[in-house]
């Protein structure tokens, strides 16, 4: 497809377990970013990659949270030991560069019972 | 994370009204984006101011980068029910990352037939 694409759409999990949620960015964007959505919120930042490396990651809650991205192009999101504040929608984007207008994909939302 | 203040918090309209809704922050960005958002979807992009004072119109949409470069706001002129939706405000690259996006509130738009 010519979007973002996230999977799963939905994800329902409970406390303590891990979860992966992944991100296919539009190709040939060589920057990525995951966003939080709370209900009810605007989106929060979590982390910028651009290529491979992550010159940002000030937006990551806590040290459960981590992402990585392979070949300049798919990331996942990896959030361990998941708490039932983690529940919320997550959000990828991507740009063809740094600072260009970022495209997002329709989320995954993520529910901690 | 950082969120900007973003009023009304939700509309109750007549279709045909004009819209008012507007964005304030703390600090200063550089670029200022206006966003809507369907159920279940990401956010889409609809204006992009990147000069202070700058008056930008997109169809029935004009938006308006303040001199302050701390606030914007963004008009709908004769709306009409696909206008529903969810509008965020964003601001980019005042601090660290150049390319992350702080995101407002929102401002939930509901339009009466």
């Amino acid at each position: 497809g010519a979007g973002v694409s996230q999977s799963p759409s939905n994800k329902v999990t409970e406390k303590g377990k891990d979860v992966e949620l992944r991100c296919d960015p539009i190709s040939g964007h060589t920057a990525l970013y995951w966003y939080r959505q709370r209900l009810g919120q605007g989106l929060e930042f979590l982390i910028y990659f651009q290529g491979n490396s992550a010159p940002d990651k000030s937006g990551l809650p806590s040290d459960r949270f981590s992402a990585e991205r392979t070949g300049e192009s798919v990331s996942t999101l990896t959030i361990q030991r998941t708490q039932q504040e983690d529940s919320a929608v997550y959000l990828c984007a991507s740009s063809y560069q740094a600072g260009g207008e970022q495209f997002f994909g329709p989320g995954t939302r993520l529910t901690v019972l | 994370g950082q969120q900007l203040n973003q009023s009304p918090q939700s509309m109750f309209i007549q279709e045909g009204e004009d819209v008012s809704m507007n964005c304030t922050s703390s600090s200063i960005f550089n670029t200022w984006l206006w966003y809507k958002q369907d159920p279940g979807e990401g956010p889409v992009l609809l204006i992009a101011l990147y000069k202070a004072g700058e008056l930008t119109s997109n169809g029935r949409l004009t938006a308006q980068f303040g001199t302050t470069r701390k606030d914007s706001f963004l008009n709908i002129s004769a709306s009409i029910p696909s206008d529903v939706g969810i509008y965020f405000c964003a601001g980019q690259g005042n601090t660290g990352t150049a390319s992350k996006l702080t995101f407002g509130t929102g401002t939930r738009l509901q339009v009466m037939l």
